[in-house]
């Protein structure tokens, strides 16, 4: 399968805790993106890179939350001092460099923090 | 700010049953307008995109159209296996998507 990989598919994590998440995007796409998704809603952005390069956050990446791209492959998200409302599914997509390339997502890593 | 609204929230369908799910949105600049189905507990799966008003898609039983100010989903004599949330999303910048909350469609036999 070549799809977008996340790991691990679930994590729960006492609030205070820190939590880092793994993505792994289609291997020939440089551009590599963070959403979070909660029950009922559709997918927020959060963060993207283009290779290793973070091009744009938006203001719901609170200081506690940190992106890697470190080689322009696999990509980490990591939480800092969790907090309850940090509960949610965490999405990474990749996509082609061009314009208009559809985002292909992976099945996500759901979190709890208990 | 760019702002996508889907209706309605859930449909529910007998099978072969035909309907539409609405996106409605409003942006600076559409560079595009993307469908999606998500299955609970699975990521996004991409199905559409429309670039222009008056740009049509099909794919099976669906076909999604796109106008200025909004988009359809038409789901045409829909099965069991239709049943998913289907979300709108919409492409101001490059690469980034906005997304609506989704309608959740079930189709029952």
């Amino acid at each position: 399968d070549t799809g977008v990989s996340q790991d691990p598919r679930h994590k729960i994590t006492k609030r205070g805790q820190n939590v880092t998440f793994r993505c792994d995007p289609i291997s020939e796409h440089n551009r590599l993106y963070w959403y979070r998704q909660t029950l009922g809603q559709g997918p927020e952005f959060l963060t993207y890179f283009q290779n290793e390069a973070q091009l744009e956050k938006s203001r719901l990446l609170s200081d506690r939350f940190s992106a890697e791209r470190p080689k322009g492959s696999f990509s980490t998200l990591e939480i800092q001092r969790t907090e309850q409302g940090d509960s949610a599914m965490y999405l990474c997509a990749s996509s082609q460099d061009t314009p208009q390339s559809p985002l292909h997502f992976g099945n996500g890593t759901r979190l709890t923090v208990t | 700010e760019d702002q996508v609204t889907q209706s309605p929230e859930a449909l529910r369908l007998q099978e072969g049953e035909s309907s539409s799910l609405n996106c409605s949105y409003t942006v600076s600049g559409l560079r595009g307008l993307f469908w999606y189905r998500q299955d609970p507990g699975k990521g996004p799966e991409f199905l559409f995109t429309l670039y222009s008003a008056g740009e049509e898609k099909e794919k099976e039983r669906l076909k999604a159209t796109l106008t200025k100010k909004e988009s359809f989903l038409h789901i045409t004599a829909p099965k069991p296996e239709d049943s998913a949330t289907y979300l709108c999303a919409v492409q101001a910048a490059w690469g980034k998507l906005q997304f609506g909350a989704g309608t959740q469609v079930v189709v029952t036999p």
